[in-house]
């Protein structure tokens, strides 16, 4: 069956441009997550989604950041004024449920390169 | 708060050897899941072993298995009989167990080489 799907696979932009990143979780998966993945920096928790809500925001790293998820379902990501060190590859994941139990199943991830 | 230490930034093996890739974790949990993933070139991360830390055995995949020492909060990969399909970043992660809201904490990754 179809896996997590990331769009677009690559992205690059002007310094000061906002930038949108799509994430398609599995269907009927409830759990959805943001990661970035900084060179040498593994990665880096952003937001969590459960349905719709957003239970745990604490790894947005300024408010320049913002995501949303609809219909339970299609979650975007949103750089405003993207800066130089927002370039990263920025990965998704869902989960069935949620938490340890339900395997985590990854997308192949969006590269954002700020010039 | 969690933490997820990979102290080997980058390991190279030869094909067929036995390599083991280190992982500590800081946690005053007592019950918790973690987890080693594979991310190849192509980016996607894939689950390779999950232990839960009230389990005494140590988890294994095939050639895959782990030591898990929770006194020491340590949590090592072995991988055996290498191959070169093995060549990946490896992330030690940590999850606590039981709360569906909590998120995945992993480590900074061990780049492994698999040499023919």
């Amino acid at each position: 069956g179809a896996g997590v799907s990331q769009s677009p696979s690559n992205k690059v932009t002007e310094k000061g441009k906002d930038v949108e990143l799509r994430c398609d979780p599995i269907s009927g998966h409830t759990a959805l997550y943001w990661y970035r993945q900084s060179l040498g920096q593994g990665l880096e928790f952003l937001i969590y989604f459960q349905g719709n809500s957003a239970p745990d925001k604490s790894g947005l790293p300024s408010d320049r950041f913002s995501a949303e998820r609809t219909g339970g379902s299609v979650s975007t990501l949103t750089i405003q004024r993207t800066q130089q060190e927002d370039s990263a590859v920025y990965l998704c994941a869902s989960s069935l449920l949620g938490g340890a139990k339900s395997p985590l199943h990854f997308g192949n991830g969006t590269r954002l390169t700020v010039t | 708060a969690q933490t997820v230490t990979q102290s080997q930034p980058e390991m190279s093996v030869q094909e067929a050897e036995t390599v083991t890739l280190s992982c500590t974790y800081d946690t005053s949990e007592n019950n918790y899941y973690l987890f080693w993933y594979k991310q190849p070139p192509s980016r996607q991360m894939i689950l390779v072993i999950r232990q839960e830390a009230y389990k005494q055995q140590n988890a294994t995949e095939n050639r895959f298995s782990v030591n898990f020492q929770k006194a020491a909060k340590s949590f090592s990969l072995k991988i055996s009989d290498s191959q070169l399909g093995d060549t990946a970043m490896y992330f030690c992660a940590f999850m606590k167990h039981m709360n569906r809201d909590d998120k995945i904490i992993f480590g900074k990754g061990t780049r492994l080489h698999i040499l023919p």
